[in-house]
């Protein structure tokens, strides 16, 4: 499939090391922060997500963190996997409008074995 | 699977024809909007339908319209298709009120090539 990160910044880590994906948000409201990964060819698959009531949430091998102060995020994948390489987006919204979601622009991670 | 569906998967159309593009949502799921995703770029909101009302849009021309139907399935129409339409169509679904703050599930997304 046609590739939708062609000119992103790019991650590279070795198979089994940790990764951390960082995003800035734009607008002080959002209260409601989600982490996708979009592999080549498909739509935006959810990870994993964040309330603005919170600092810190943990998946299974994934965990975010949020900084409102300075309005960063940033999602860290623990022994990272073959499969893991991807494009992930950031998307920010505010929970006191319509489901509008604002996406950042997005990091390459290249997984090497 | 996220279990919303979009038809069709990939089509080219000429410049200044009409397109629909399908989507149907998770079920359950009431709320339907639609993202253009251009090439190495992030989505961008197109618009929202809530109980087949459109609840909020981005910035978007008015050849950009849609619709929901009482199944919650929806459309998107773009008409007088120009070059820079070519992109990765994305439909999303979620629950609820149609606020913000809900699990918004994505599908696959319809490649849409303008010539």
């Amino acid at each position: 499939g046609e590739s939708v990160g062609l000119h992103l910044p790019t991650l590279s880590v070795q198979e089994g090391d940790n990764s951390i994906i960082n995003c800035a948000y734009s607008n002080s409201a959002s209260d409601y922060f989600i982490w996708y990964k979009q592999e080549s060819g498909k739509g935006p698959q959810f990870i994993i997500d964040i309330r603005s009531n919170m600092d810190k949430r943990q998946g299974q091998r994934v965990t975010v963190l949020l900084n409102k102060t300075v309005k960063h995020l940033s999602l860290q994948i623990a022994a990272t996997q073959p499969g893991d390489s991807a494009v992930y987006f950031c998307a920010e919204t505010f929970s006191g409008g319509y489901n509008k979601l604002i996406f950042g622009a997005g990091t390459r991670l290249a997984v090497h074995p | 699977e996220t279990g919303v569906t979009q038809s069709p998967t990939h089509l080219i159309k000429t410049r200044g024809q009409q397109v629909t593009l399908r989507c149907s949502s998770q079920s359950g799921h009431n709320t339907v909007s639609w993202y253009q995703q251009a090439l190495g770029q992030g989505p961008q909101f197109i618009f929202q339908y809530y109980r087949e009302e459109e609840n909020g849009r981005g910035n978007f021309p008015p050849r950009f319209s849609g619709l929901q139907f009482p199944n919650y399935s929806s459309e998107l129409n773009v008409n007088a298709l120009e070059l820079d339409d070519s992109a990765l169509y994305l439909c999303a679904s979620s629950s609820q009120t149609g606020r913000g703050g809900n699990t918004i599930y994505f599908g696959e997304g319809s490649w849409l090539t303008v010539v």
